[in-house]
């Protein structure tokens, strides 16, 4: 059972413009959500978070979205640039029924960006 | 500040083999976790602590993988004997604060 679903396994995007990266989930106990990027070869490296009380927050070129009734996130970053292509992991983590402090992961979206 | 890190980079390993992973955290987190993404899948949860005590377990697999965490320092997961199904990338990570994560670079474990 996927909680957290990101179904775009890729996404190609001009150097400049903006990239979409989103996300959905299916667990309405989820109050935190993350983005992680990943390169080849390392670990996952924390990009942004949002709570579920708020519906954005903004870090840079980077943005976070939640749309609680529809269960759906999306990281926007804008200028995208070539340091930007790696794999994009969306994770949320729950409240219920107890801090459940696991992060439950998407299955991640390459993201290439070209010249 | 030195981020997490894990040893072996990578591991090869014959079934029925015994493996173990080392995970060293950032120094002062108590919390640290080990999650696996096999065959690029999504990366999942197998367990978490709380210094030396396991918070949450509720991601091992089977009674094939052992997790410790001595003194609340560094934590070892040992497969015991190896399957083929165990191969995949092994990632641990640390926490201070209940949100936000660091992950280390992984182990690519590889049973043949």
């Amino acid at each position: 059972d996927q909680q957290v679903k990101q179904n775009s396994p890729s996404l190609s995007v001009q150097e400049g413009r903006i990239s979409i990266l989103n996300c959905d989930y299916t667990n309405s106990m989820f109050d935190y959500f993350l983005w992680y990027k990943k390169y080849p070869a390392e670990g996952p490296t924390f990009l942004i978070s949002i709570s579920s009380i708020k519906d954005k927050n903004e870090d840079g070129r980077f943005t976070v979205f939640l749309n609680k009734s529809a269960k759906h996130l999306s990281l926007h970053i804008v200028p995208s640039q070539p340091g930007d292509s790696a794999v994009y992991f969306c994770a949320a983590s729950a409240f219920f029924p107890v801090r459940a402090q696991k992060l439950v992961f998407g299955q991640g979206t390459r993201l290439t960006i070209n010249p | 500040e030195a981020g997490v890190t894990q040893f072996p980079s990578h591991s090869v390993i014959e079934k029925g083999q015994t493996v173990t992973l080392r995970c060293d955290p950032i120094s002062g987190h108590d919390n640290l976790y080990w999650y696996r993404r096999v065959m690029g899948k999504e990366i999942k949860f197998l367990l978490h602590f709380v210094k030396e005590s396991k918070q949450d377990e509720s991601g091992m697999p089977n009674n094939r993988f052992l997790a410790e965490r001595t003194g609340g320092t560094y934590s070892t997961l040992k497969v015991q004997p190896a399957e083929l199904e165990d191969s995949g990338v092994y990632f641990c990570a640390s926490s201070q604060a209940i949100y936000e994560q660091y992950f280390g670079p992984g182990t690519r474990l590889t049973v043949t």
